[in-house]
């Protein structure tokens, strides 16, 4: 089974800080997302990845940034929290071919004070 | 843009009977529809995937339909059981792309 790991499962931050989120995929996929979950907003997509060092903005890429310097890690950074950056982010990878199923970690929920 | 409607209403049913979830989407029609399951606190579960010259997709006790006129999925769990309870999320791959994109889910709770 594909396995995704997100580093943390609960990060609390003060406002303006500088916040690295790590994902680490086991399969060799070649797609990796970041997504964020609010309440009656669903998923949200972030950024993408479909190859190391290749990165697609998603709907909301402001305020944050990310890298990928290696095939299975894939890390979004915030570069100046907000509290409204406060939210549940999830990484998730996938195949190459495009409508393949996304494998997504067990997320990350960030709360910014 | 696309969007995507699920019903925001919780769906309880009592255990045994068949849930029936619904997805809506506006403009065009994606090239797959995905089903996912969410347990509280963990990240979405791939369930079934079905392509737009499908009309219909089984797996045991879940069948999956997209209907490209409509612009709709029903995803239905037939002889549900408690262990079946969770939020269910619909999903769409638009072609020309890797994008993804999610509905904000239907909460299902099947009583015993």
């Amino acid at each position: 089974d594909v396995k995704v790991t997100q580093s943390s499962r609960y990060l609390v931050k003060r406002t303006g800080e500088k916040v690295f989120l790590e994902c680490v995929q086991d399969m060799d996929h070649e797609n990796m997302f970041w997504y964020r979950q609010d309440p009656g907003l669903g998923l949200r997509l972030i950024y993408f990845s479909y190859d190391v060092k290749m990165k697609e903005k998603g709907d909301i890429p402001e305020g944050y940034s990310v890298s990928r310097e290696k095939k299975e890690r894939f890390s979004l950074i915030l570069e100046s929290a907000s509290t409204n950056q406060t939210s549940m982010y999830l990484c998730a990878s996938s195949l190459a071919h495009r409508g393949g199923p996304l494998h997504f970690g067990n997320g990350t929920r960030l709360t910014v004070t | 843009s696309q969007k995507i409607e699920q019903n925001s209403e919780a769906l309880n049913i009592q255990e045994g009977k068949t849930a029936t979830l619904t997805c809506n989407y506006t403009n065009y029609s994606p090239a797959y529809l995905q089903w996912y399951r969410q347990d509280p606190g963990r990240g979405p579960v791939f369930l079934l995937l079905i392509r737009e010259n499908e009309k219909e997709k089984r797996k045991e006790r879940l069948k999956v339909t997209f209907d490209t006129t409509l612009k709709q999925s029903l995803f239905h769990i037939t002889a549900s059981q408690p262990a079946d309870s969770a939020t269910y999320l619909c999903a769409l791959d638009m072609n020309g792309g890797f994008k993804t994109i999610f509905g904000a889910g239907t909460r299902l709770f099947v009583k015993a």
